[in-house]
């Protein structure tokens, strides 16, 4: 039990299909975040929310919008997506931002597949 | 630009062998830099080390941080099958990010 879930676990997808990928963690944090990983490569951040404000855009595509309603949710909206989209999304929290002053804890990840 | 580089990439051993795995950085305003082992899905938190923090042990687990090189060491000793993972270094500094490497692939033989 790492007390960050995600939902839905895997998630096959068309390009002109809308999903939402849905985070909640049970730690009361105060930041949460989006991270995208592809085989062979870094973790990449992709959204930051502290006290449900949005403080780091990632330079990422619109095709993905983030939506934090709270502070113990945090949803990714996909839409138009592509095969290169395909990753495995992973969502963390942390007490609160502040330049990696605070461990993150992730949740299991969705494994998303563009097709 | 910021970055984090571990190595090796893989590496393969056997039980009870003892592992030292590397990370080093370039991080604006270094604040603080995390372990984490990665088995199949969401990384689990080992460690985090900071100017305040240099060396860290958890059972067969330690890890040192060296801010004069810039990097920083976990060691495993006693290697188990269940230690077989992706182990992930991570720095925080001046922006609100955790700056990944790309992991070191463990993997344990019987």
């Amino acid at each position: 039990e790492t007390g960050v879930t995600q939902t839905p676990r895997h998630l096959v997808m068309g390009m002109t299909n809308k999903k939402s990928l849905k985070c909640e963690q049970h730690l009361g944090h105060n930041a949460m975040y989006w991270y995208k990983q592809s085989a062979k490569k870094p973790l990449e951040l992709m959204f930051v929310y502290n006290f449900k404000e949005q403080t780091e855009n990632n330079s990422v595509p619109s095709r993905f919008s983030p939506e934090c309603p709270n502070s113990s949710h945090l949803f990714l909206h996909l839409h138009t997506l592509q095969p290169e989209d395909s990753a495995l999304y992973l969502c963390a929290s942390s007490q609160e931002t502040s330049g990696g002053s605070y461990e993150q804890y992730f949740g299991p990840g969705t494994r998303l597949t563009v097709t | 630009e910021d970055k984090v580089v571990q190595s090796p990439l893989s590496l393969v051993v056997h039980e009870g062998d003892t592992v030292t795995l590397n990370c080093s950085y370039e991080v604006t305003n270094f604040r603080s830099l995390l372990w984490y082992k990665q088995e199949k899905k969401a990384p689990t938190f080992l460690f985090m080390l900071t100017s305040s923090g240099i060396e860290k042990k958890s059972g067969r687990l330690s890890s040192i941080l060296d801010k004069k090189e810039l990097s920083s060491i976990l060691n495993i000793t006693a290697t188990q099958t269940g230690d077989s993972a992706i182990y992930l270094c991570a720095v925080g500094g001046a922006t609100n990010k955790l700056i990944f490497g790309t992991g070191t692939l463990l993997a344990v033989q019987p």
